[in-house]
């Protein structure tokens, strides 16, 4: 089955600063990609997805890339906040299950 | 539109005992899966359900059963608890995760918090 490996499991950043996070996948099947946003004591919740036909995708300060190729995608948040602390957690669809990554625990500094 | 609805919220149980925990999804998602959360574990995924036919099954002892409605409507069941049951049981809901359908976003509810004691 496909397995979806993903790092840091932990980031911490300053308030302002870019945080990264990165998922690889080894499904070649697998084309859809979202990314959840878990704050503690709530379900995790859709924050932004792309389709293998996409290579990158933005919304606001949110912005995900996707390397076919190299099997691999990754959560690109910009301009920091303390709101964007969290338990971030990459997926991967290659039939009609979905395969989730360990989660990267964010913490912003303020 | 109503969101992925679980019920109970939360609930303590003691070894031994056995539990049923409740998911609606979204309104024309026939697809429910179930995921456990443990601290440091991430997601496991429990098993997926897709017009009331059990498609995939993650690697749960046979004490986690489930089953699904005609009206989309889930439940699972544990017996037997055991201490390391306890957890955050999440449901999430899609239409239907399929391959270039265009339907497989996948909603998450709220969770339901078993504490085994």
């Amino acid at each position: 089955g496909e397995n979806v490996e993903q790092h840091p499991s932990t980031l911490s950043v300053q308030e302002g600063d870019s945080a990264v996070i990165k998922c690889t996948y080894s499904d070649s099947a697998s084309n859809y990609f979202p990314w959840y946003k878990q704050e503690l004591g709530k379900g995790p919740q859709l924050i932004i997805d792309i389709r293998s036909n996409v290579g990158e995708k933005k919304d606001q300060r949110i912005a995900v890339t996707l390397n076919k190729t190299a099997k691999h995608f990754s959560l690109h948040i910009t301009e920091t906040q303390p709101e964007d602390s969290a338990v971030y957690f990459c997926a991967a669809l290659p039939g009609n299950q979905f395969y989730f990554g360990t989660g990267t625990s964010l913490t912003v500094i303020p | 539109k109503a969101g992925v609805t679980q019920t109970p919220r939360y609930l303590i149980k003691t070894r031994g005992q056995q539990v049923t925990l409740s998911c609606s999804p979204i309104s024309g998602h026939r697809s429910v899966s179930w995921y456990q959360q443990t601290p440091g574990q991430g997601l496991q995924f429990l098993f997926e359900y897709f017009s009331e036919t059990q498609r995939n099954k993650g690697n749960f002892p046979g004490r986690f059963s489930g089953r699904q409605f005609s009206n989309s409507r889930s439940e699972m069941n544990v017996s037997t608890l055991e201490l390391g049951d306890s957890a955050l049981y999440l449901c999430a809901s899609t239409r239907a995760p399929n391959i270039g359908s265009g339907a497989n976003v996948l909603t998450f509810g709220a969770g339901s918090r078993l504490t085994v004691l």
